[in-house]
């Protein structure tokens, strides 16, 4: 069975200074591999998705994400947190990947950007 | 373009009540999807649909029921509630498998 893991439950830092939220999979083939976002009272947010070809992808806000197939990582990064940033960030496998068909989303990182 | 719209926000139910969810997009997409959200615990899918006429069980469908009509709606029906269905339910919707899935802003569930 497909899944991934996020290590940590809440990730602070401080407004200026780079960020990494840590996901970890395990998906049998070639994964696809997506983050999400999601603001208080809201729902989920596409940020970027991993299907082929290079990498580090780029997604909304600044986002990026760098993909380790050695390590079996997705690490979500930006350059400079925003105090804006802060929210819950789920890490997710899509349907129909490594012969699943059920979505599988980690139990999610909050991020907290301190001013 | 509206998305991905749920109804209702908020409830509350007593024990033994049922209700439905109602989800509706305006996106065309075929793929749909019904998940709850508990605190620390991620999104567990309840059912999903790959079109309509089209449902199937997700990993947490006891005591959920769905059906999917037209293209649009996907309702989800609790027809027995129990405390242990409170919690934050959200419908999506997707063009394809592999592809994005698109949220709504879900409906806040308590069950007394």
């Amino acid at each position: 069975a497909q899944s991934v893991a996020q290590p940590e439950d809440q990730v602070n830092v401080a407004e200026g200074n780079p960020l990494t939220v840590k996901c970890t999979y395990s998906v049998s083939g070639n994964p696809y591999l997506f983050w999400y976002v999601q603001y208080p009272n809201r729902g989920l947010q596409f940020l970027l998705k991993y299907i082929t070809g290079d990498n580090l992808v780029k997604g909304s806000y600044g986002f990026e994400a760098e993909f380790n197939k050695s390590q079996t990582s997705f690490h979500l990064k930006k350059p400079s947190a925003l105090v804006s940033d802060s929210a819950l960030y789920f890490c997710a496998v899509p349907p129909y990947t490594g012969g699943s068909y059920i979505p599988t989303f980690g139990r999610g990182t909050s991020l907290i950007v301190h001013p | 373009n509206a998305g991905v719209t749920q109804t209702p926000k908020f409830r509350i139910l007593k024990i033994g009540q049922s209700m439905t969810l109602q989800c509706t997009q305006d996106m065309n997409h075929n793929y749909m999807y019904w998940y709850r959200q508990d605190p620390g615990m991620g999104l567990k899918l309840i059912y999903y649909s790959v079109g309509a006429g089209i449902t199937d069980k997700g990993e947490v469908p006891n005591g959920y029921n769905v059906s999917r009509s037209t293209t649009e709606d996907f309702p989800l029906r609790l027809e027995l509630a129990a405390p242990s269905q409170t919690s934050v339910y959200f419908c999506a919707s997707s063009q394809g498998a592999n592809q994005p899935q698109h949220f709504g802003d879900g409906t806040r569930l308590s069950i007394l």
